[in-house]
């Protein structure tokens, strides 16, 4: 159990255009999801926290409009990179987290390459 | 404020050698510790987490880490290293189970000789 998902797991546009990533809970309900920046070779990066129904909680530094967050339903919440360029390509990484029980952890997704030409 | 230290950033064994991958961490609060590990272009997986149970904490694929709070270590052992233990390995620290804020470490590069 514990399944999180991420689609795309590559993808690869043109500067100046927006990229969509979707982080998935296939088995549990996610509460609260966190979306990770991986550079290469460097460690993950939390950028923001999300809960169902809430707006985000970006961390410092992070430009709540360049990358938006929505978590809509308690299985789905999306991370939109909005006018991306080529600084933004890296590895993008949602973990979910249910509210309680064994699910009272962060998994993680399996990632969401991204490249900005 | 919470933070972990991992010492070496790539760290070669032979295969069947023990594996000791080094991590320090600094909280106020009493910490919960994790190690995971990443494959190439692959999200983390738990290898174990200590909750403040047992001091000595048995993972998957025959891991095992011992807390130290003495020492303020969070140290992760293998007795007999397989090829397919070659990846990353980040250990992390959160001030709750982990369904909150975790802060990673670096990241230890394991390599396997043959």
């Amino acid at each position: 159990g514990a399944v999180v998902s991420q689609h795309p797991s590559w993808v690869i546009c043109k500067s100046g255009t927006s990229v969509k990533i979707e982080c998935r809970s296939l088995d549990f309900q996610a509460t609260t999801m966190f979306w990770y920046r991986q550079f290469p070779k460097q460690s993950l990066m939390l950028m923001a926290t999300s809960n169902e129904g809430s707006k985000a909680t970006y961390e410092q530094g992070v430009e709540k409009d360049k990358f938006l967050i929505n978590h809509a339903s308690l299985t789905l919440s999306t991370l939109t990179v909005t006018s991306a360029h080529p600084e933004d390509s890296s590895f993008y990484i949602c973990s979910a987290s249910g509210s309680g029980g064994s699910y009272n952890e962060q998994f993680f997704g399996p990632g969401t390459r991204l490249t900005v030409l | 404020a919470q933070s972990v230290t991992q010492l070496g950033s790539h760290v070669s064994v032979s295969e069947g050698a023990l594996v000791l991958l080094r991590c320090n961490y600094s909280s106020s609060v009493p910490p919960y510790l994790f190690w995971y590990v990443q494959y190439p272009n692959q999200g983390l997986q738990l290898l174990l987490k200590y909750t403040s149970a047992a001091t000595l904490v048995k993972g998957i694929n025959g891991f095992e880490a011992e807390f130290k709070k003495s020492e303020t270590s969070f140290h992760l052992t293998k007795p007999s290293a397989h090829m397919s233990d070659a990846a990353e390995y980040f250990c992390a620290v959160s001030n709750s189970g982990g369904y909150q804020k975790v802060t990673f470490g670096i990241g230890t590069k394991l390599q396997v000789i043959p």
